[in-house]
């Protein structure tokens, strides 16, 4: 099956500094790659997606790239606030039959004022 | 648009128990997922339902159980608990399609003592 791993696991910057997250992936049939932001006793929420026909894709601050050739994928935070502070996961899945993800670990990233 | 629901919010049950989790899913989607998320974990799993019908599994033994209903709400259950089960569950609800993007629920967290 698939496996995602993630890094850095803590990732602690300053109000103003951008922030990078990396992931990679085992299967190479996957093809959609979402990164989901969860605030402390609260749902995860989808903060972007990536298909595997794209390479990059950009929403404000907040950016995903993906080279698959090397299985890897990465969010990248500009101009980071405090409120972007929370815990980041990316996930993975397959083009099969339903929508099943699997999850990295996750980053808390903290943005210090 | 209402999203996705879950109850109860929070839940604390004796091992061995057995416990019913429910889910309403957001207007419009007819598939739901449900994850497991541990402590300091990213979310796992445990399994599909479309048309009222189980098509996809995670790695969850067959005590995790679940049904959807023609109003594509849904229930999962969980007979003998285990220490080991207490964790957030997230229901998530999407449209038809590998391709669509996952919305969570707030969770319900469970504690089993």
């Amino acid at each position: 099956g698939e496996n995602v791993e993630q890094h850095p696991s803590t990732l602690s910057v300053q109000e103003g500094d951008s922030a990078v997250i990396k992931c990679t992936y085992s299967d190479s049939a996957s093809n959609y790659f979402p990164w989901y932001k969860q605030e402390l006793g609260k749902r995860p929420q989808l903060i972007i997606d990536i298909r595997s026909n794209v390479g990059e894709k950009k929403d404000q601050r907040i950016a995903v790239t993906l080279n698959k050739t090397a299985k890897h994928f990465s969010l990248h935070i500009t101009e980071t606030q405090p409120e972007d502070s929370a815990v980041y996961f990316c996930a993975a899945r397959m083009n099969s039959g339903y929508s099943t993800l699997t999850f990295g670990k996750g980053t808390m990233l903290l943005v210090s004022p | 648009e209402t999203g996705v629901t879950q109850s109860p919010t929070h839940l604390i049950k004796t091992r061995g128990q057995q416990v019913t989790l429910r889910c309403s899913s957001q207007s419009g989607h007819n598939t739901v997922s449900w994850y497991q998320q541990a402590l300091g974990q990213g979310p796992q799993f445990i399994f599909q339902y479309y048309r009222e019908e189980e098509n996809g599994r995670g790695n969850f033994p067959p005590r995790f159980s679940g049904l959807q209903f023609p109003n594509y709400s849904s229930e999962l259950n969980v007979n003998a608990l285990e220490l080991d089960d207490s964790a957030l569950y997230l229901c998530a609800s999407s449209l038809e399609g590998y391709n669509s993007p996952l919305h969570f629920g707030n969770g319900t967290r469970l504690t089993v003592t």
